[in-house]
């Protein structure tokens, strides 16, 4: 079964931490994306990549960067957590080419930031 | 800014009833997905409808792309606790690079 695996289902971060999301597919997609979802506020994208070490900023990049050094693997970091930031954060992957093409999401990691 | 707007937010049923949810847009999408995301996991795919139109049943649901590609709906037939979830519908345009999501359909289905 295709998978987008997200390293943590829950975290409990401090104030001014530095946070890192991990996210791994076994699909070998081209596009990765990262989304938080806020009630009220649907799915947000901070950020996406196209392939190996390109990025591209989203809807609300700010307070956000990311990594994409190996294919299968896209890291979301918050430089300087803020309460702000709690949040649900989505990953999702997709083959490159036309937009049609369905996302697969991962389970979610519930970030609180206390 | 492409924007889709979902009807209703929220809905609270009966087991055995019938429903249908609304994704509505000003503008043309190239396809609509529509996603489905139960409490606590991402959302997963349901279905792609690419022409104007379209029909397509996933056994009790059904799903139609509007004549001018610009709305959406999702009727479910007999609804069954299982069918709890966020409903989401996203729309793809070859203009732009990602997918525009709605803010979706909560749906609550009680025994």
């Amino acid at each position: 079964d295709v998978k987008v695996t997200q390293s943590s289902r829950y975290l409990v971060k401090r104030t001014g931490e530095k946070v890192f999301l991990e996210c791994v597919q076994d699909m070998d997609h081209e596009n990765m994306f990262w989304y938080r979802q806020d009630p009220g506020l649907g799915l947000r994208l901070i950020y996406f990549s196209y392939d190996v070490k390109m990025k591209e900023k989203g809807d609300i990049p700010e307070g956000y960067s990311v990594s994409r050094e190996k294919k299968e693997r896209f890291s979301l970091i918050l430089e300087s957590a803020s309460t702000n930031q709690t949040s649900m954060y989505l990953c999702a992957s997709r083959l490159g080419g036309p937009p049609n093409y369905g996302y697969t999401f991962g389970s979610g990691t519930r970030l609180t930031v206390v | 800014t492409q924007l889709l707007e979902q009807s209703p937010q929220f809905l609270s049923i009966q087991e055995g009833e019938n429903l249908t949810v609304y994704c509505n847009s000003s503008s043309v999408f190239s396809s609509l997905q529509w996603y489905r995301q139960e409490p606590g996991e991402g959302p997963v795919l349901l279905v792609t409808v690419v022409t104007g139109g379209e029909v397509k049943k996933l056994k009790r649901l059904t799903f139609q792309f509007g004549d001018a590609r610009k709305d959406s709906s999702l009727h479910i037939t007999a609804a069954q606790p299982g069918d709890t979830g966020l409903y989401l519908c996203a729309g793809a345009n070859s203009g732009y690079s990602t997918l525009t999501f709605g803010k979706g359909t909560m749906l609550l289905v009680s025994p």
